[in-house]
């Protein structure tokens, strides 16, 4: 089955501490996404990268890092500067065009709870 | 600054009743845009998309949508919803020269009463 993956479900953690969110993808997409939902605010981007060992950061970066060494691959770090870091957390892929837009392919997602 | 609007944060309906979802950007320029959908415990998916071409714009499950360039708005519509559209439903647009970026706006939860 072809799709994009995301481990743990659910995670939690102890204030202070970093935390890697995983996502996998192996519909040979080009581009990979994070973005962080929060209750009323919709999806917002963290990071996104469109090649590998390349990454850009979105409108939300501060408090997180991202790294891109395989296409397959975009995990996602939670530092402990990030002020709120209580989320949920979606992964995202798409092939790279460049006449318009296409359209992204969600992963299941992440909880994350840091108390 | 820009952004995506959507108006409606809760609409609650009865079975066999319409549906419009608001939504409304202010970028200028051509723009991509999105209709997505997350049913409950369900990964995100698209319902339908506009690039060019046709403004009224057909989706999977029985929704549609216009785009409307005049009034920057791309309004989502069901002419008789079921229970099982219950979910939240979001808006997303891919500002002009940017062909990476989804800016989404706030989402709306549709519940749909049997």
């Amino acid at each position: 089955d072809g799709g994009i993956t995301q481990s743990p479900k659910y995670l939690f953690r102890k204030e202070g501490q970093n935390v890697t969110l995983s996502c996998e993808q192996n519909l040979n997409h080009d581009a990979m996404y994070w973005y962080r939902q929060d209750p009323g605010q919709g999806l917002r981007l963290i990071y996104y990268s469109q090649i590998v060992n390349d990454f850009q950061k979105g409108d939300i970066a501060e408090g997180y890092s991202v790294s891109r060494e395989k296409k397959e691959s975009f995990p996602l770090t939670v530092t402990s500067a990030q002020k709120n870091p209580t989320a949920f957390y979606l992964c995202a892929s798409s092939i790279v065009r460049t006449a318009h837009a296409v359209e992204q392919y969600f992963g299941p997602g992440t909880r994350l709870t840091v108390t | 600054a820009q952004s995506v609007s959507q108006h409606n944060h809760h609409v609650i309906l009865s079975e066999a009743a319409s549906l419009e979802l608001g939504c409304n950007y202010s970028y200028g320029g051509t723009v991509n845009l999105f209709w997505y959908v997350q049913y409950p415990g369900q990964h995100l998916q698209l319902l339908l998309k506009y690039f060019s071409g046709d403004p009224l714009v057909k989706g999977i499950k029985g929704f549609e949508a216009e785009f409307i360039k005049s009034k920057f708005s791309f309004n989502l519509r069901k002419p008789s919803v079921q229970w099982s559209d219950t979910a939240e439903y979001f808006c997303a647009v891919n500002p002009p020269s940017n062909t990476g970026k989804l800016i989404f706006g706030q989402g709306t939860t549709l519940q749909v009463k049997p």
